[in-house]
This record gives structure tokens, C-alpha cells and sequence, in this order.
């Protein structure tokens, strides 16, 4: 699987969308980009994956450059229940296995 | 609602005792995952299983073992638990065919002393 590169941490105000990027330059063609979050004490959440459209649903929506090396999640309107680590993934689709990194910690500031 | 419970919240056991960590899910999920996560190192996968009494090691196998008898439950076991293996323990299950999305529980952490 490829490798992702996130920010370790970022700071979004109450209430602006959240903008949380990834660098996946090594994706190969049938790969999908994932997005999980764990909330403290909790265990991760699945948000969002895509393939190369952009893809929204009522979590979130994902951006994926057209090149495919990079993409953004979205948070529209950052509550403080987004605060929470957020892990970008590169997988297989049907591969089973999801290497998770350190993602990054979203803290949302009232 | 998927649902995926660990027998325990926390656990405390002493070096060299054989501990158990149960998994079990309630949606018919064929593949289940047992994760360690410690501060800076992430989730990391230690076995994972896509069927009853099928296995495959993930990437920290070591010092583990797992048991598949049935297809809801997924049992973690560390037969001589050592210090190095205090740590957050996630089990998690997807299914075949679908989203693939894995559906985690809360979490059981576990000290060694």
C-alpha cells in the first residue's frame, strides 16, 4: 500500500469548515483513499473513502487532486465534537488490511 | 447499529500470566482485526482473520496468538505477557463485499506490571 504523509496537528475555529490535507504521492492507479477518525477513548470511525471523484456524504466530503497524489477532507461546519485524530489511507479495495499511521490531531477551538 | 464489544475496558495483569482479550461483533462480519495502538506509533496490526479458524499475521504478530472458533468472536491471547506489551488493544470486524469499512470497538487497555 502507499505510503501518506499528514500534518500532526491543526487548529480549526467552532463553526469554519476544516480542511485536513494528505500527501499520498506513491498511490497506484486501483488504489482508493480512506479516511478514519477516533475521537479520545473511543475507537476509530469509518468517514469517507474515493477513488479519484470527489466524494461527499453527511459526514464530510473528500477532494482528490485530479494527479491523484494528494487530497484534502473537508469538515464543513468544524464542531467541537470534531476534535479528534484523523487518519488518512491508502488501500486496495477488498484488502482487507488498512495500515494506519499517526494522522492528524484536529483540535477545534471554541 | 454494528456493534463490536471487548470483554474489557482496562485490565491489569502481572509478567508472565496468560492473558485473554475477546472480541465479539454482532453484524455476521467475516474478516475480524485485533490493533495495538501506543502514543507515536499509531494503530499497528497484530492478526487478523477472514473466516472461522483462519488466520493471518499482521505486521507485530510476535508474543501473540489468536483463536477463531466462532464467526463473531475473535479472541486475542498473550501467553506470557511481558511489560512491552502494556498497550491499547483495538478489535475490529468488516465485511466482505461491502464498503470494506472496519468497525472498531471501544478499546481495552491493558498494563503489564
Amino acid at each position: 500500500d502507499a505510503k501518506t504523509t499528514q500534518p500532526p496537528s491543526m487548529d480549526c475555529a467552532e463553526g469554519r469548515a476544516a480542511n485536513l490535507p494528505c500527501n499520498h504521492s506513491t498511490i497506484s492507479g486501483n488504489e482508493y483513499v480512506y479516511w478514519y477518525r477516533q475521537i479520545h477513548s473511543q475507537g476509530p470511525q469509518y468517514i469517507i473513502h474515493g477513488l479519484k471523484n470527489n466524494e461527499t456524504n453527511e459526514m464530510a466530503s473528500l477532494i482528490i487532486t485530479e494527479d491523484r497524489k494528494s487530497s484534502t477532507l473537508i469538515l464543513p461546519h468544524a464542531t467541537l465534537r470534531d476534535t479528534a485524530v484523523y487518519y488518512c489511507i491508502v488501500s486496495y479495495f477488498g484488502n482487507e488490511k488498512l495500515t494506519f499511521g499517526t494522522g492528524t490531531r484536529l483540535t477545534i477551538i471554541p | 447499529d454494528v456493534k463490536v464489544t471487548q470483554s474489557s475496558r482496562y485490565l491489569v495483569k502481572r509478567t508472565g500470566e496468560k492473558v485473554f482479550l475477546e472480541c465479539v461483533q454482532d453484524m455476521d462480519h467475516e474478516n475480524m482485526f485485533w490493533y495495538r495502538q501506543d502514543p507515536g506509533l499509531g494503530l499497528r496490526l497484530i492478526y487478523f482473520s477472514y473466516d472461522v479458524k483462519m488466520k493471518e499475521k499482521g505486521d507485530i504478530p510476535e508474543g501473540y496468538s489468536v483463536s477463531r472458533e466462532k464467526k463473531e468472536r475473535f479472541s486475542l491471547i498473550l501467553e506470557s505477557a511481558s511489560t512491552n506489551q502494556t498497550s491499547m488493544y483495538l478489535c475490529a470486524s468488516s465485511n466482505v463485499g461491502g464498503r470494506y469499512e472496519q468497525y472498531f470497538g471501544p478499546g481495552t487497555r491493558l498494563t503489564v506490571t
